[in-house]
């Protein structure tokens, strides 16, 4: 069953922390990508990779850091650094769906979401 | 990107059709029209996208202007889990690049 996980559902950090958010995806997507939203409020790029090693800032990249080591895993580090933490996080990914020869939008497909907890 | 304007909130009737309106006045030629939907606490969910054909799948329809001026989204028989929030997007094709999620509308299917 194809699809995007991220791990786990609820995480609750104490203030200093850093803490790591899990985000995998089998749908063999080349793009992957990190947003956070706040409650009534759309969605924030933090960080995107659009290949394997290979990565950029979004618009709110200050005291977050990720790596792209494998093409299906994007972790995202929060660190120390972010001063507000609390939020409900979210990856995606994008690339060609089963069936397409050629890539002809990047339709961006969701996981379900951690909500992470600053105590 | 272009921007796009939504009613804030809509209600509709189980079982009768949602129609949800989007205005993106100053969008160019070669950007998409998206939509997207975000169930309470949960990730956003692909809809339907289209360029400047009508779109139908399994899912709703979306009706796009010959002008591309305005699109509307059609659920064709709204059940309560269509309760979310509906998100319009405009994006040229393949720029890797994020999706802007604005406010959105907030539909509430009634009993």
């Amino acid at each position: 069953d194809g699809g995007i996980t991220q791990s786990p559902k609820y995480l609750f950090r104490k203030e200093g922390q850093n803490v790591t958010l899990s985000c995998e995806q089998n749908l063999n997507h080349d793009a992957m990508y990190w947003y956070r939203q706040d409650p009534g409020q759309g969605l924030r790029l933090i960080y995107y990779s659009q290949i394997v090693n290979d990565f950029q800032k979004g618009d709110i990249a200050e005291g977050y850091s990720v790596s792209r080591e494998k093409k299906e895993s994007f972790p995202l580090t929060v660190t120390s650094a972010q001063k507000n933490p609390t939020a409900f996080y979210l990856c995606a990914s994008s690339g060609r769906l089963a069936g397409e020869r050629v890539l002809t939008t990047d339709t961006q497909y969701f996981g379900p979401g951690t909500r992470l907890t600053v105590l | 990107d272009a921007k796009t304007t939504q009613p804030p909130s809509m209600d509709c009737a189980e079982g009768r059709a949602a129609n949800l309106p989007c205005n993106h006045s100053t969008i160019s030629g070669n950007e998409y029209v998206y939509w997207y939907r975000q169930i309470h606490s949960q990730g956003p969910q692909y809809i339907i996208h289209g360029l400047k054909n009508n779109e139908t799948n399994e899912m709703a329809s979306l009706i796009i202007t010959e002008d591309r001026k305005s699109s509307t989204l059609i659920l064709p028989h709204a059940t309560l889990r269509d309760t979310a929030v509906y998100y319009c997007i405009v994006r040229p094709p393949n720029t890797g690049n994020q999706f802007y999620f604005g406010t959105g509308t907030s539909l509430t299917v009634i009993p």
